[in-house]
This record gives structure tokens, C-alpha cells and sequence, in this order.
């Protein structure tokens, strides 16, 4: 079946650090990749996507690359700030209109 | 920019009580959808609703549950007789026409608690 699959939580960082966060993926067909992400006490917002292979998703200095060879949707920044202290969700999406699926979620806390 | 709205953001209710949440999904959608999210676990998928009927559900989504798009602005999630279980973060998302962007747009959610 489809499914998502994301790192363990939490992620925890010191300000201007390196950020990776691992999802992979499982499609019968062929998935568009999202990330969303989840600020406290907020709903989730939209932080970048790829609809096809080697399409590269970029947003408020984040990046991740659609790699169909891997089944991977990893999630980066360069250096990472307080603000960005979230849950992190990777989702795909394998027919236009239908369900998404998503991932656990992976918990960012970020150090001053 | 349009956003999906929701309300109430906080629902607190008893064991076996009727509860509607309720959804003004982006005006110009005509996809809809919505997610619950029990504290701690993944966010899941209940059901889609497009043409005025339901296109998809999960198994999640018994006869305990039921949407509906009174007009042509609001989409309501009703739970019939609420349980324990069905606490959760529950989340309203729409999206656009054919051909266009295959995003969905959340809103900010309800929290569901039963007592």
C-alpha cells in the first residue's frame, strides 16, 4: 500500500545548524511529495512540494528533492533558526483529487 | 491570501453527545476533505466529498460520521454519538479545480475533547 515513513523525533538543534530530516515513501503510482509543517497550537501549513521525479520543492530557506531511485523526499536547511521550531510532516499524494498520506511527523526544537 | 477557516478551535463534550465541527473551505474549491490527528500519532485521512457526495472515505469514517455542504460556503463534520476515542485534532482541507495545483489547504483545526 502507500505510506509514508519519517525519522524519529525529536530533532533537537542549536541555532545555525544543519538541518536533515529522512522520509521515504511506498506508491503504487505516482506520488506527488509535500512537507508540511505544524507550528504550536496551529493547523498545518503547506512548506514546499515536488509533483514529479527530480523536481527540487524550496521554501523560507528549506529544500527537498523528489528521487524517485530512492523513494525519498528528505528535508534540509542550511541553518536552521528558533523560529523554525515545528512538527514536520512529509506527505504524498497519489491521484489528484483523492487522500493524502502522511508520515508521523518529526518534532524540530531549535536552541538559541 | 485565502485560507481555510474552522470553528470552534476548542470543542469539549460528553460521552454520547452529537457534535458538528465546522469548516469554510477557500471559496473557489471544490474538493474537500476532512483529517483527524490523535495527539502524538499521524494525521489521517476520514473522507473526501466532491459534487455534493462523498468520493472517498476511510474505515475510520462508520456510520457514526457523517459531512455536508448545507451552502455554498460551510462543509460540516458531524459525529453522532461521540466516544473517548474520537478526541483527536480533527482538520478541514479544500482544493482547487482540475488541471490546477493538487495541494491541499488546511485549516488550523478543531480539538475535539471527550469527557
Amino acid at each position: 500500500g502507500d505510506s509514508v515513513t519519517q525519522m524519529e523525533g525529536p530533532v533537537t538543534l542549536s541555532e545555525e545548524a544543519f538541518l536533515t530530516i529522512n522520509c521515504t515513501y511506498t506508491a503504487t503510482g505516482y506520488p506527488s511529495l509535500f512537507w508540511y509543517v505544524q507550528y504550536p497550537g496551529e493547523g498545518l501549513q503547506l512548506l514546499l512540494k515536488a509533483t514529479k521525479a527530480d523536481d527540487k520543492g524550496s521554501n523560507k530557506g528549506f529544500e527537498a528533492t523528489y528521487r524517485k531511485e530512492t523513494t525519498s523526499f528528505h528535508l534540509e536547511k542550511g541553518s536552521v533558526q528558533v523560529s523554525d521550531s515545528a512538527v514536520y510532516f512529509c506527505a504524498l499524494n497519489i491521484y489528484n483529487f483523492n487522500k493524502f498520506y502522511f508520515g508521523s511527523g518529526t518534532k524540530l526544537n531549535v536552541k538559541p | 491570501e485565502p485560507e481555510v477557516t474552522q470553528t470552534p478551535s476548542h470543542q469539549v463534550t460528553q460521552m454520547g453527545q452529537e457534535v458538528i465541527l465546522r469548516c469554510v473551505p477557500i471559496s473557489n474549491h471544490l474538493y474537500f476533505y476532512w483529517y483527524r490527528q490523535i495527539l502524538g500519532q499521524k494525521v489521517e485521512f476520514l473522507v473526501s466529498f466532491y459534487n455534493n457526495e462523498i468520493s472517498e472515505k476511510s474505515e475510520i469514517f462508520d456510520d457514526q460520521f457523517s459531512v455536508e455542504r448545507p451552502d455554498g460556503s460551510n462543509f460540516t463534520l458531524k459525529i453522532r454519538s461521540t466516544k473517548l476515542e474520537d478526541s483527536a485534532m480533527y482538520f478541514c482541507a479544500s482544493k482547487g479545480l482540475a488541471g490546477g495545483t493538487d495541494t491541499q489547504y488546511f485549516g488550523p483545526g478543531t480539538r475535539l475533547t471527550v469527557l
